[in-house]
């Protein structure tokens, strides 16, 4: 019930496209749903963060799209760059959890 | 300049020979963190602590130590290291609000390869 299901494992998209990220969950709980950015030799790092509270949340050209009800969440990443070439990774956890529980990441390739 | 550190970046070591990573924080978290990633398994979590003297087991914590004697110093501690430990490690610090961690602040990692 603690799991986090991201797919695709990988994407391949093109400059100036959107390239969308989807993650599903099973514990009903899960009230903090968090993104995280890794590129190649670093660390992750937070991206952009949603409540249940809201359906969207916008930042820049990253969204994060809710779905409460499907128990999904989503990452759109608009006009997509080559600077976002990286791996992503969904996660989610509660009030009280004290643990965050990661997805399997994606690999995102931005080509010109 | 805030930071995770961790010690070694890189490290090959031998079936039993007993290991430690250091990782300190100088922000000042209350909360810090271990994981190992994994290519197909994402990031899993080994132990965490809440505070100073409070540590917890995360979901893959079989075959690792951790001690929070202070606050801004976090090591793992790998007392027989095996094959299966070979991997890419992170430490992770975060400013913790009502028992949740909030922005996780990772270090640059550890590629650990055990042979």
């Amino acid at each position: 019930q603690q799991q986090v299901k991201q797919s695709p494992q990988s994407l391949i998209v093109q400059k100036g496209g959107i390239s969308i990220i989807n993650c599903a969950y099973e514990n009903t709980a899960f009230d903090y749903f968090p993104w995280y950015q890794q590129f190649p030799g670093k660390g992750p790092a937070l991206l952009i963060a949603i409540r249940p509270d809201v359906s969207e949340k916008k930042e820049g050209r990253f969204t994060i799209s809710f779905n409460k009800s499907a128990k999904q969440f989503s990452l759109h990443i608009m006009d997509s760059q080559p600077g976002d070439s990286a791996t992503y990774f969904c996660a989610a956890t509660y009030f009280g959890n004290e643990k965050l529980t990661f997805g399997t990441g994606t690999r995102l390739t931005i080509i010109p | 300049e805030a930071q995770v550190t961790q010690n070694p970046r890189y490290l090959i070591t031998v079936t039993g020979k007993k290991l430690t990573v250091t990782c300190s924080q100088n922000m000042n978290h209350e909360y810090m963190s271990w994981y190992r990633q994994d290519p197909g398994l994402g990031l899993r979590q080994i132990y965490y602590s809440m505070n100073v003297e409070v540590t917890d087991k995360g979901d893959v914590p079989e075959g690792y130590k951790v001690s929070r004697k202070e606050k801004r110093n976090f090591p793992l501690i790998l007392e027989s290291p095996s094959p299966n430990q070979t991997s890419l490690y992170f430490c992770a610090s975060s400013p913790s609000s009502g028992g949740i961690p909030l922005e996780q602040f990772f270090g640059p990692g550890t590629r650990l390869t055990v042979l």
